[in-house]
């Protein structure tokens, strides 16, 4: 059974400090790996993907993949009231079929003015 | 462009009635994904299509639940004789192809409420 794995929170952080968010996963075939927002009553938005190990910035997002040690992280910074919000981590696994695109449960972060 | 869109945004129905939801994808989008997402939990995967044809049917959670896909676009997702553990959101997403690289885009959801 594949899994992804999250803290569910919540997560406080200050205004203006960087939000650390965490997944990890149990498919080593993993390939792919997404992190969506979604708000309160609202569906999951993409933020950002990630397929090859390191780093990757997307404005005040940046997104860590190690692949060695099953672990993706989405990093916040200056964090806003208005990314209080439920952090969803995806991975995919190695074929084609629909049930290899694995949510975690989701992160609920807020960020206190 | 246009995103994914769902109908109807709220259904409200009585125990052991029939249910359809409707889903359109992405325009030039060929992969489809239904899911449910009951009140504070995560997201359940129902069915996949590729196409009009669905390589995985697994998380459909009973004979109950059925879901067709047609001219590679709209898809409806049908529940007959609804319970009340049917209530949730349902989510139904899209991508440019299936497989592991392609990223899913979510419509709005429809919320589905038995009594």
């Amino acid at each position: 059974q594949k899994e992804v794995e999250q803290n569910s929170g919540p997560l406080s952080v200050p205004e203006g400090a960087i939000a650390s968010l965490n997944c990890t996963y149990s498919d080593r075939g993993s390939q792919s790996f997404f992190w969506y927002r979604q708000y309160s009553g609202k569906s999951p938005e993409l933020i950002m993907s990630i397929y090859s190990n390191g780093d990757k910035e997307d404005g005040r997002f940046t997104a860590q993949l190690n692949k060695a040690s099953q672990y993706v992280s989405l990093l916040i910074r200056d964090s806003q009231p208005s990314d209080s919000a439920t952090y969803l981590c995806a991975a995919t696994g190695r074929d084609n079929y629909g049930q290899n695109f694995v949510f975690g449960p989701g992160t609920r972060l807020s960020v206190l003015p | 462009g246009a995103g994914v869109s769902q109908s109807p945004s709220n259904k409200v129905t009585e125990k052991g009635k029939d249910v359809e939801l409707r889903c359109d994808p992405i325009s030039g989008h060929t992969a489809l994904y239904w899911y449910r997402q009951s009140l504070g939990q995560g997201l359940e995967f129902l069915i996949y299509f590729q196409g009009n044809s669905a390589p995985d049917k697994s998380g459909l959670p009973s004979d109950r639940f059925s879901a067709e896909r047609t001219g590679g676009s709209v898809s409806t997702l049908t529940i007959q004789r609804t319970q009340q553990e049917d209530s949730a959101v349902y989510l139904c997403a899209s991508s440019l192809r299936g497989g592991t690289a392609y990223e899913q885009f979510f419509g709005p959801g429809t919320r589905l409420t038995v009594l």
